[in-house]
């Protein structure tokens, strides 16, 4: 079975600009998370998505959005890119919410100049 | 207080030593709880997961639940320098849908 994927894999963009990425989870699997990830502060939780809805989201601006389609594929959008913003940007897909274990995509790095 | 809490070290042990990793978590509703590895550069790989108090084993690792104290922990048996990574403890409450990441402990294994 496939496991998750991430596309790109890099990215580079300035300040101001926007950047969508994608996530898509391993097949049967219907619940996304997307989480930020930097040297000074670790893996921070960004938002959760379940059957297209999202049931959670963590302590970060609105400049920071997702949706989740019906194939469960997801996307996360960063309007408006700050120097901050520079980090590794990771997708863990899980069966369901709740106990089931996630499993974590390549990740994204993005960064900004 | 964090949520989710590890000493981020780095822990050092010679090869074929007992390393042990030890977390604490704030909400007494966990009810779920992980350990990650994650190599530099990579993105982090579930080593084990546990949900009831006690011990569980699988190979040379070792996870430790103790929900009264809020305390998980993780014993890597036979030390390997492979094993050299950062070990990422991870709690789940269902009822808020999210996963919560401990900053991780650095693991160094001397050969």
């Amino acid at each position: 079975k496939a496991g998750v994927t991430q596309t790109p894999r890099y990215l580079i963009k300035t300040r101001g600009q926007q950047v969508t990425l994608s996530c898509s989870p391993i097949s049967g699997h219907r619940s996304v998370s997307w989480y930020q990830q930097t040297p000074g502060q670790g893996l921070q939780f960004l938002f959760e998505y379940f059957s297209e809805t999202q049931r959670n989201k963590g302590n970060f601006p609105g400049r920071f959005s997702g949706r989740q389609f019906s194939n469960s594929r997801s996307e996360m959008n960063v309007s408006t890119l700050e120097l901050g913003d520079s980090a590794l940007y990771l997708c863990a897909s899980s069966l369901s919410t709740g106990t089931d274990t996630q499993y974590f995509g390549p990740g994204t790095r993005l960064t900004v100049l | 207080q964090k949520e989710v809490e590890q000493n981020s070290g780095p822990l050092s042990v010679p090869e074929g030593a007992i390393a042990s990793l030890n977390c604490t978590y704030s909400d007494r509703g966990s009810q779920s709880f992980f350990w990650y590895r994650q190599y530099s550069g990579k993105s982090p790989e579930l080593i084990m997961f546990i949900y009831s108090n006690g011990d569980k084993e699988d190979g040379r690792f070792t996870a430790q639940l103790n929900k009264a104290s809020q305390y998980v922990s993780l014993l890597i048996r036979d030390s390997q320098p492979s094993d050299s990574a950062t070990y990422l403890c991870a709690v789940n409450n269902p009822g808020g849908f999210k996963t919560i990441f401990g900053a991780g402990t650095r693991l160094f294994v001397k050969a």
